[in-house]
């Protein structure tokens, strides 16, 4: 149980256009969902917090309009990089929460490579 | 503010060989920690973690970790390392809390098997 998609896996797109990442958690109802961006050889960092009928909260120095995060229903949050630009590149991914006794720990999705042409 | 300082960029060991990878984190409190492995191209998978009681924790994959409060570590071991487990570890920290909390991740340490 507790596995998280996302998709595309992979994806390229010309400077300038918008790219949706679709975050789903398949076997359970994912109350808060995070999402993080990678460089290559690097830590995740923490984009955004995103909880589920509300706005995301953004991490210190994440433009969110930029970033724009929408978390409609306890299994999907969208991750669009509105206006793509090469340093926009990255592999990003998300993680969903799921409520137990101790702790509410994070499942990770496998990850979308973005690669902005 | 919390931090976690993986020591150890790049490991190599030989296979049958044991690891240790070093984990030391700050924090204010006792935290949530956590250890997690990432193959190329691919996500995180949670090998173990601890929230509290006894110190060692078993993981998945034979893995295991002992979290030191007086030295603030979580050093993650492994008697016998098999070529599979060739992959990016990351030690993570979170809040002493029952909700959903961001994690803080070191900068990991890549393994490298040899045969």
């Amino acid at each position: 149980g507790a596995v998280v998609s996302q998709h595309p896996s992979r994806v390229i797109c010309k400077s300038g256009t918008s790219v949706k990442i679709e975050c789903r958690s398949l076997d359970f109802q994912a109350t808060t969902m995070f999402w993080y961006r990678q460089f290559p050889k690097q830590s995740l960092m923490l984009m955004a917090t995103s909880n589920e009928g509300s706005k995301a909260t953004y991490e210190q120095g994440v433009e969110k309009d930029k970033f724009l995060i929408n978390h409609a229903s306890l299994t999907l949050s969208t991750l669009t990089v509105t206006s793509a630009h090469p340093e926009d590149s990255s592999f990003y991914i998300c993680s969903a929460s799921q409520s137990s006794l101790n702790y509410n720990e994070q499942f990770f999705g496998p990850g979308t490579r973005l690669t902005v042409l | 503010a919390q931090s976690v300082t993986q020591p150890d960029i790049h490991i190599t060991v030989s296979e049958g060989a044991s690891l240790e990878l070093r984990c030391n984190y700050s924090y204010g409190a006792t935290p949530y920690l956590f250890w997690y492995v990432q193959s190329p191209g691919q996500g995180l998978q949670l090998l173990l973690k601890y929230f509290s009681g006894d110190t060692l924790v078993q993981g998945i994959k034979g893995f295991e970790a002992e979290f030191k409060r007086s030295q603030s570590s979580f050093n993650l071991r492994k008697p016998s390392v098999h070529w599979s487990d060739a992959a990016e570890y990351f030690c993570a920290v979170g809040p002493n809390t029952g909700t959903a909390s961001k994690l803080t991740f070191g900068t990991g340490t890549r393994l490298q098997v040899t045969l």
